[in-house]
């Protein structure tokens, strides 16, 4: 039972333009959401973070959004680079619960 | 900086062998994780500690144990190392909502 979903495996955007990564979750506890950046041989580092409370959380290129009626989030990256050529994980966690639970991961591939 | 760090990188072990797998933060966490990410699964939750002594169980904890006698420490332990063991296991760890993760140990079981 997958509570986060991460349903496009794959994303190839073109360098400059923006790059859109959409994550649903199914459990309604959830009130914190994170999105982080996972290169080849390396651990996944945070990126960007949301809390319930917010729709949308802005880091120079990257904005998360989020529709907490639609249980979904989305990370925009604009313009994009061919250094955010990744894995891009969504997570979530109950706060207080220190857990976080992560989707599947999109890779994303910038294309100059 | 550290931060996490896990030894070791890449392990090949038999089936039935067991092996430990070390993290170590350097950054006073009460928070300790064990991951594994397998092909389109995403990141899974192994087992957990809140604090010194402390462990509990994750999301796919069977064939796995762990121990958190050092708060800087958490020690994942393969007792009968399984094929479907084979993974990368990554540790993390957190004071907030935010967790750190390791560089990854890449696991083969033959």
């Amino acid at each position: 039972d997958q509570q986060v979903k991460q349903n496009s495996p794959s994303l190839s955007v073109q360098e400059g333009r923006i790059s859109i990564l959409n994550c649903d979750y199914t459990n309604s506890m959830f009130d914190y959401f994170l999105w982080y950046k996972k290169y080849p041989a390396e651990g996944p580092t945070f990126l960007i973070s949301i809390s319930s409370i917010k729709d949308k959380n802005e880091d120079g290129r990257f904005t998360v959004f989020l529709n907490k009626s639609a249980k979904h989030l989305s990370l925009h990256i604009v313009p994009s680079q061919p250094g955010d050529s990744a894995v891009y994980f969504c997570a979530a966690s109950v706060q207080g619960a220190q857990k976080l639970v992560f989707g599947q991961g999109t890779r994303l591939t910038i294309n100059p | 900086n550290a931060g996490v760090t896990q030894t070791p990188k890449f392990r090949v072990l038999k089936t039935g062998q067991s092996m430990t797998l070390l993290c170590a933060q350097d950054m006073n966490h009460e928070y300790m994780y064990w991951y594994r990410q397998d092909p389109g699964m995403g990141l899974r939750l192994i087992h957990y500690s809140v604090g010194e002594g402390t462990t509990a169980k994750g999301e796919v904890p069977d064939g796995y144990n762990v121990s958190r006698l050092k708060k800087q420490n958490f020690l994942l332990g393969l007792e009968s190392a399984a094929p479907s063991q084979t993974s990368v296991y990554f540790c993390a760890s957190s004071q907030g909502a935010v967790a750190f993760f390791g560089q990854g140990t890449r696991l083969t079981v033959v």
